[in-house]
């Protein structure tokens, strides 16, 4: 079957660094997706890798191994704005986007 | 701004009571997707129209339904709405290049059954 895993709560501190991992099986695969969601608002996208290495965008990089199925989003000098979900989403053969569950990060002053 | 609208923003309804939730787009995307989300989890894909080519997806209730008259439209009929209807609406537009494509979403519809 196809499953997205990523963990469901992380809390981390303003100014901090934070490393959000998901893994991902799909059947086929065509790239990873990163949105971040607001409470009660839609996703937005942040990311998509689909070789592997690091993208970095500002303040926000995305990591690919296609090998191990593993991606993570690495956040950098974090703000209270940063408070939200972050959805791992994986491409598979259709193109079709297999979801995961978000994962929640509280930001802490 | 091109964008992809979503109307009302929040709808109440009764148990039972057809309710219709409209999305349209300036985006000029050829794909249109109906996403239902439920608090922490993650958004499951009801149907998509790839331009008029209806795709429904194989779990989805019969109770729901959609309509895609022209490329800037869809709707989502829920005939008989349930409890477990509850539910934050998105749709989304992709271009179909023929390869991976970004999915871009409205900002939802929150909808409450009593």
């Amino acid at each position: 079957g196809q499953n997205i895993d990523q963990p469901t709560e992380m809390t981390a501190t303003e100014g901090a660094i934070v490393q959000i991992n998901c893994t991902y099986q799909t059947s086929g695969f065509n790239g990873l997706f990163w949105y971040q969601q607001h409470a009660g608002e839609a996703p937005t996208f942040l990311s998509y890798n689909v070789l592997d290495g690091l993208e970095e965008k500002g303040r926000f990089s995305s990591f690919l191994s296609r090998s191990k199925g593993y991606s993570y989003l690495l956040l950098k000098e974090l703000q209270m704005k940063d408070s939200a979900s972050y959805l791992c989403a994986a491409m598979d053969s259709n193109y079709q986007l297999i979801w995961g569950a978000g994962t929640k990060l509280i930001i802490k002053p | 701004d091109a964008m992809v609208i979503q109307n009302p923003r929040y709808q109440v309804t009764q148990f039972g009571k057809p309710v219709t939730l409209s999305c349209s787009q300036t985006l000029n995307h050829n794909v249109m997707y109906w996403y239902q989300q439920k608090s922490s989890q993650a958004p499951k894909l009801l149907f998509h129209y790839y331009d008029k080519d209806f795709n429904n997806e194989a779990d989805t209730p019969d109770n729901f339904q959609s309509r895609r008259p022209n490329t800037s439209f869809c709707f989502l009929d829920i005939r008989s709405p349930g409890l477990g209807d509850a539910a934050m609406y998105l749709c989304a537009t992709s271009p179909r290049t023929g390869g991976p494509d970004t999915q871009y979403f409205g900002p939802g519809t929150r909808l409450t059954v009593l």
